[in-house]
């Protein structure tokens, strides 16, 4: 139990559609990164936000967004969901964007795309 | 970031210990060794880190060689529930490097009763 939570559990959308997904950070971190985990893959960053800026991406298309509020909770949405877009999506947070801080993950939100 | 080469699946016995090894030999002096696990439809958790010196927590340790090129997790006492994808990541360097962690393919470690 880390802590961070995520929004829905589980999603199905069609070809062409756009997503929201959600993420609570554990409480006192404002910093929050995704990630996307294709089937038999490691997670691959998508973005991080650091006190509502974005802070970084990942080598993701533009059609993937993302915002960061006041409390530090976060969303990521993507539009025109493609079929590839079917993937575990995780967000992580920690206290600060610095290199010995730990990431700590949500369990994430499993999307499929038909 | 530097990129890591592991050995793609390990097994062990419950009860001894499990070594884990990742090679980075592109790693740079200002970047940290992560090592994260993922049981199963979970998602990843942290397990260690460390710059130059051998580090050890409740769960791991972690061995750097003095070169830094090469890093071997050490689960003193395996169980059962350390059945797991074990990712070694190199990185985080500065910048808009922060947090950006880049995962491998990992290594399976099967825990055998």
């Amino acid at each position: 139990e880390t802590g961070v939570t995520q929004s829905p559990t589980h999603l199905i959308k069609t070809r062409g559609q756009q997503v929201t997904l959600r993420c609570s950070s554990q409480s006192g971190h404002n910093t929050v990164s995704w990630y996307q985990q294709a089937l038999g893959q490691g997670p691959q960053f998508i973005f991080q936000y650091y006190r509502e800026e974005e802070n970084g991406r990942g080598n993701f298309p533009p059609r993937f967004s993302g915002l960061q509020f006041p409390n530090y909770s976060s969303e990521l949405n993507v539009n025109a969901l493609e079929l590839d877009d079917s993937a575990l999506y995780l967000c992580a947070s920690s206290r600060e964007v610095a290199a010995q801080e730990t990431q700590y993950f949500g369990p994430g939100t499993r999307l499929l795309v038909l | 970031d530097a990129k890591t080469t592991q050995p793609p699946s390990m097994d062990c016995a419950e009860g001894r210990a499990a070594n884990l090894p990742c090679n980075h030999s592109t790693i740079s002096g200002n970047e940290y060794v992560y090592w994260y696990r993922q049981i199963h439809s979970q998602g990843p958790q942290y397990i260690i880190h460390g710059l130059k010196n051998n580090e050890t927590n409740e769960m791991a340790s972690l061995i750097i060689t003095e070169d830094r090129k090469s890093s071997t997790l050490i689960l003193p006492h395996a169980t059962l529930r350390d059945t797991a994808v074990y990712y070694c990541i190199v990185g985080l360097a500065g910048g808009t490097s922060y947090g950006k962690l880049t995962f491998g393919q990992g290594t399976i470690l099967t825990v055998h009763p």
